[in-house]
């Protein structure tokens, strides 16, 4: 089946300790993106990838960081993690293409005390 | 910048009345237009999308038409059920460019 996993799917955490949520897609698309949903915000893109060893920040990349080694994996690092970063995230990927669709993982939520 | 705006809701309709969400949207040049869903616990799912003006989307009885000259990409439902529950959101995507969303609309429907 196709899809898009991520790992937790629910973490509490405290101010300042390092975490990592994964990310993989089985799909063998190139392009991989993280996103987080806050209300009445929608949905704002973190960072993504144009493929391997490549990537680029979105919108609202600050006390974030990613790392693509390999295509299918695609890791989202809080190095330093503050309550404003509780959030719901989500990450997604797609081929290239301008039409093309994007699949998502079921999300993670964040909360950081 | 490229944006969408859309109603934020929420929405409450009874089952089997006519849904309209609406989307305008901003960009430069010819954008693709999608709607996606996402249901309770869930990521988003695309519902449709169009690629040039005048293009209609439609899945699961849900319709939506590009409209260039008003720049908009409305989602309508002629009949909605209590499944349709779930928050929806509007999406583009300029040639080259990173995906822009709106910041979603929340469906209820009651029985």
């Amino acid at each position: 089946e196709a899809q898009v996993t991520q790992n937790p799917r629910y973490l509490i955490t405290v101010t300042g300790k390092k975490l990592t949520v994964t990310c993989s897609q089985n799909m063998n698309h190139e392009y991989m993106s993280w996103y987080r949903q806050d209300p009445g915000l929608g949905l704002r893109q973190i960072y993504y990838s144009m493929n391997v060893e490549v990537t680029d920040k979105g919108d609202v990349p600050e006390g974030y960081k990613v790392s693509r080694k390999e295509k299918r994996n695609f890791p989202l690092i809080l190095e330093s993690p503050s309550p404003n970063q509780t959030s719901l995230y989500f990450c997604a990927s797609r081929t290239s293409g301008r039409a093309d669709t994007q699949y998502f993982g079921p999300g993670t939520r964040l909360t950081v005390l | 910048g490229d944006s969408v705006t859309q109603m934020e809701g929420p929405v409450t309709l009874s089952e089997e009345a006519f849904l309209t969400i609406n989307c305008t949207y901003t960009a430069t040049g010819y954008p693709s237009l999608f709607w996606y869903v996402q249901y309770p616990g869930e990521g988003l799912q695309l519902l449709l999308k169009a690629t040039k003006a005048d293009d209609k989307g439609s899945n699961k009885g849900f319709e939506a038409t590009y409209r260039k000259e008003t720049t908009s990409f409305h989602l309508e439902k002629g009949s909605v059920q209590v499944s349709d529950s779930a928050v929806y959101f509007c999406a583009l995507r300029a040639k080259g460019q990173n995906f822009v969303f709106g910041p979603g609309t929340r469906l209820s429907v009651l029985p």
